[in-house]
């Protein structure tokens, strides 16, 4: 398997809902990531995980808050969103931290 | 903060033709990964360059990173439609555990 998965595809919430995006690879891989992409942007790091435990967080504001339950799963917990936090956001996992990085498809997240 | 420069942004040629995308860093990189991005799609891996002049070859695509390891280039022998999309440098500095993405240049390919 050499697939990440996202769930949901695609999400809309309103400012004071609280809504979770999850992430699943079946790889092996011991470092998953959250991105945040806009159009016509590159990806934007938000949190790295390595060995379960969170290694990087991208002074990404308390709004988003990160959880990796397992090896295999990585969430994303969403809380009092703004509008301009719509964006797709991508997850993607790799062997190492320095090693390719797999994305999964992404959730594309509206928040009206 | 580390940046990657990358460059052009936008590039239009006819099918057939070459293209090719460049990234800079005004420090030593350990590595570099190359990304390409379908519109409406996801990042998908294509290589990573770890040594210093490394020149890596997957079919039409040419992959260099530069003696001093601060450059790298794309290169894409006789473009096809199905080259279309974003193609993104991700630069690694030091020992940071982070990659910096380039800006990605789009490329479009007309028939």
């Amino acid at each position: 398997d050499t697939e990440v998965t996202q769930t949901p595809k695609h999400l809309v919430m309103g400012m004071t809902n609280k809504k979770s995006l999850k992430c699943e690879q079946h790889m092996g891989h011991r470092a998953m990531y959250w991105y945040k992409q806009k159009a016509k942007k590159p990806p934007e790091l938000m949190f790295v995980y390595s060995y379960e435990k969170l290694s990087i967080n991208e002074s990404v504001p308390s709004r988003f808050s990160p959880e990796c339950p397992n090896s295999s799963l990585l969430n994303l917990h969403l809380h009092a969103l703004q509008p301009e936090d719509s964006a797709l956001y991508l997850c993607a996992s790799s062997q190492e931290v320095q090693r390719a990085q797999y994305f999964g498809p992404g959730t594309r997240l509206l928040v009206l | 903060g580390q940046q990657v420069m990358q460059i052009p942004q936008y590039q239009h040629v006819q099918e057939g033709e070459d293209f090719t995308t460049y990234c800079n860093s005004s420090t030593t990189l350990s590595n570099i990964q190359w990304y390409k991005q379908r519109p409406g799609g996801h990042p998908v891996f294509l290589i990573q360059l770890v040594k210093s002049g490394e020149v890596k070859k997957q079919k039409r695509l040419t992959f260099q990173f530069g003696e001093a390891k601060k450059n790298s280039s794309l290169h894409i022998t006789a473009t096809q439609t199905t080259d279309v999309g974003t193609y993104f440098c991700a630069g690694r500095h030091g020992g940071y555990q982070k990659v910096t993405f380039g800006i990605g240049t789009k490329l479009q390919v007309i028939p």
